[in-house]
């Protein structure tokens, strides 16, 4: 069964610095999305991407982060300067339904901002 | 803002037991999903509701969508061991790409 893969799996690196984190989602999926979760918090929406552009954003998704789907099978997020809050597990997912809205999610990367 | 809580947030059991846990919000949702995640993974989707009252089984788990389509159940029969973990209810919305808003979530374990 076709799985989303999400690289590095862990991801270290000092504040100030950029990072990208890679998504490849299943290849019939035409909604992407990265959600975030910082430990012990719950799961929360950062972006959507559909049709090479964002649908939506969240308040977390500032100027520092972007997200592109460069050759249409990796779909990936920067952080362009990253800070100590950013460290979380990042989530990629996917998905091929509108209303049905059923979304699939990759097994993350733990970024860790020293 | 859409918010959903899960109660209750921690729920020790026995194997054999029943339970349910709940999914409450003051938003009404396109679709309801039931996820369960493992420590250092992804969230594992287990069901989508989308239509009110609708009712989902999966072996021994039930999922119910509430009416009004702002809440939703979840109801183990005869826990087992395997089935600890952290489950976490997400309400879809309306439109294109829409975005799943997580609910707080409810760790169960479940003992012998």
């Amino acid at each position: 069964e076709p799985e989303v893969t999400q690289t590095p799996s862990h991801q270290v690196t000092q504040m100030g610095q950029e990072v990208i984190l890679r998504c490849v989602p299943i290849s019939n999926h035409l909604y992407f999305y990265w959600y975030r979760q910082i430990l012990g918090q719950k799961v929360e929406f950062l972006v959507s991407f559909y049709n090479n552009e964002i649908s939506e954003k969240s308040e977390i998704f500032d100027d520092q982060f972007s997200v592109e789907r460069p050759d249409g099978s990796n779909f990936t997020l920067k952080i362009r300067s990253t800070k100590l809050e950013d460290s979380a597990m990042y989530f990629c997912a996917g998905g091929t339904s509108g209303y049905r809205n059923e979304q699939f999610f990759g097994p993350g990367t733990r970024l860790t901002v020293l | 803002t859409q918010l959903l809580e899960q109660s209750p947030q921690f729920l020790s059991i026995q194997e054999g037991e029943n339970l349910t846990v709940y999914c409450n919000s003051s938003s009404v949702f396109s679709s309801l999903q039931w996820y369960r995640q493992e420590p250092g993974e992804g969230p594992v989707l287990l069901v989508t509701v989308v239509t009110g009252g609708e009712v989902k089984k999966l072996k021994r788990l039930t999922f119910q969508f509430g009416d009004a389509r702002k809440d939703s159940s979840l109801h183990i029969t005869a826990a087992q061991t395997g089935d600890t973990g952290l489950y976490l209810c997400a309400g879809g919305g309306y439109g294109t790409a829409s975005k799943l808003t997580f609910g707080t979530g409810t760790r169960l374990q479940v003992t012998l």
